[in-house]
């Protein structure tokens, strides 16, 4: 069975600093990893999708890596800003058609 | 596109009362899947349609829940009689074919039952 473990579950930075946030997974036949993210009271907005043959992908400051034989993805973000304040989700796609999600990391970035 | 377009926005209800939930995928996206998010179990799946047939109600909590897509634009979940702790954050998703585009989500229905 899949397991989806995200960490560390809250991270408090400054202003201006690059992060990586973590995703591991158990099980390292997946599909593709896709990573969400979710403002306080809202739904969940795409940020990234890797496919299972792929090792990373890049959207303006967000990059997404993906190392299936160590079961483990991250998400770095460069030159955080007060905006990228919210909770980052992975969910990880094992081919039986549904994601399976993990706790998510709770970021807050300091003005 | 709209994209996934769900209603209510919130619900608040009583103790043994029905409620309903609805959602409207993206037009063309043959997966549509009911999650349910809580503070202490996170995201769950509760079940999903292809084509809309229902392929995977494992994660149904009990027989109170009941789901339906009656056409490829239009989906309810329907809670009979509700519980406080079916409160939560209900949603809907759908893909396309493959999942090489992933999930797209919908906002949510806040639901409380008081």
């Amino acid at each position: 069975k899949q397991e989806v473990t995200q960490i560390p579950a809250a991270l408090s930075v400054p202003e201006g600093e690059n992060l990586v946030l973590n995703c591991s997974f158990t099980d390292s036949a997946i599909y593709n990893l896709q990573w969400f993210r979710q403002d306080p009271g809202k739904g969940l907005t795409s940020l990234l999708l890797i496919q299972s043959s792929q090792r990373e992908q890049t959207s303006g400051r967000l990059n997404a890596s993906l190392d299936k034989s160590s079961g483990r993805s991250t998400l770095y973000i460069a030159a955080s800003q007060p905006g990228d304040s919210a909770t980052y989700l992975c969910a990880v796609h094992s081919g039986t058609y549904k994601y399976i999600f993990g706790t998510g990391t709770r970021l807050k970035v300091l003005a | 596109d709209a994209g996934v377009i769900q209603s209510p926005r919130h619900e608040v209800t009583e103790m043994g009362q029905e409620v309903t939930l609805r959602c409207k995928p993206i037009s063309g996206h043959d997966y549509l899947f009911w999650y349910r998010q809580t503070m202490m179990r996170g995201l769950e799946l509760l079940i999903y349609f292809n084509n809309n047939v229902p392929i995977d109600d494992s994660g149904m909590p009990e027989d109170r829940f009941s789901a339906k897509m009656p056409n490829a634009s239009f989906s309810t979940l329907k809670i009979q009689p509700s519980e406080p702790r079916d409160s939560a954050v209900y949603f809907c998703a759908s893909s396309p074919t493959g999942f090489d585009y992933g999930y797209t989500f919908g906002s949510g229905t806040r639901l409380t039952v008081v």
